[in-house]
C-alpha cells in the first residue's frame, strides 16, 4: 500500500492552462506539506497544512492554490501555468508538526 | 532563520570504500536535522534523524550521522558503499514558523559507487 500517492505521476501541458495534483495519505497523519523540486533538485517547500487548516505558505505566486477537504488529501491547483512552474512537486506528510515527514513519489510537471 | 550547507555536489566511491557526505548547519535554536535519500525518479526517504537525543544517530541500510555542536555538523557516513547507495543525498534541518514544521533543504550530494 502507497502511504504518501500523488497523481498525476507525469504532467504535461501547454502555457496558460489550469492544471490540478492530488495528493492522499494513508497513514492517517495531521500534517501535509507541497513542496517543489527545480531542475537543480534544490528542494524548497510551499504549503502546509495541518487538520486541514494552513499554515505554512511560503513566498509562492498566488497563482498556486492548495485545498484540503479532509485531513488524508492536499490537492494543489495552479492557474495559468508558466514556464518557470516546470518541477517535480512533491507531497508529504506527517503524524503531527513535530514527527519526520514521509514523501510522495513526486509529479513530474513540464510546460511547453 | 535555519539552513544547511551541503560540501560538494557529487562524490564518487568504490564499491567497499568509506562513505563520507557533508552537511554544515546554521541554526539560531538548537536544530533538529535530518538526512533523506532520493532515488531516480522517487521521493524522498527518511534515512536517520538527529532530535536533541545521542549525538550518533544510527540510521537505515547502514547509514549514521553524528552531530557535532562545536563544528555545527552533521555528516552522514557509511563504512562500506554498496552500488544500490547510488542516490541523491540531501541534509535538511528543521525550524518552526507559526508553529509549522518546515524543512530547510541543502542542495544535495549526487553519490556514485563505482565497481
Amino acid at each position: 500500500d502507497t502511504a504518501v500517492s500523488q497523481t498525476p505521476k507525469y504532467l504535461v501541458t501547454q502555457m496558460g492552462n489550469d492544471k490540478s495534483i492530488k495528493c492522499e495519505q494513508n497513514l492517517g497523519h495531521d500534517t501535509m506539506y507541497w513542496y517543489k523540486q527545480d531542475s537543480k533538485k534544490f528542494l524548497k517547500i510551499m504549503f502546509s497544512y495541518n487538520n486541514k487548516e494552513l499554515i505554512i505558505n511560503e513566498t509562492v505566486p498566488n497563482r498556486f492554490s492548495p485545498k484540503s477537504p479532509d485531513k488524508a488529501h492536499l490537492n494543489l491547483h495552479i492557474n495559468s501555468l508558466e514556464l518557470g512552474d516546470s518541477a517535480v512537486y512533491f507531497c508529504a506528510s506527517s503524524q503531527t508538526l513535530n514527527q519526520p515527514q514521509h514523501f510522495g513519489d513526486g509529479t513530474r510537471l513540464s510546460i511547453l | 532563520a535555519q539552513s544547511v550547507t551541503q560540501l560538494g555536489s557529487h562524490v564518487s566511491v568504490s564499491e567497499g570504500a568509506l562513505v563520507l557526505l557533508r552537511c554544515n548547519y546554521s541554526s539560531s535554536v538548537p536544530p533538529y536535522l535530518f538526512w533523506y535519500v532520493q532515488y531516480p525518479n522517487q521521493g524522498l526517504q527518511l534515512l536517520l534523524k538527529y532530535t536533541s537525543a545521542a549525538t550518533l544517530v544510527k540510521g537505515i541500510n547502514g547509514f549514521e550521522a553524528e552531530f557535532k555542536k562545536s563544528e555545527t555538523s552533521f555528516h552522514l557516513t557509511k563504512p562500506s558503499a554498496h552500488m544500490s547507495d547510488a542516490a541523491e543525498y540531501f541534509c535538511a534541518v528543521r525550524g518552526f514558523t507559526g508553529g509549522g514544521n518546515k524543512l530547510t533543504f541543502g542542495t544535495g550530494t549526487q553519490l556514485k559507487v563505482e565497481l
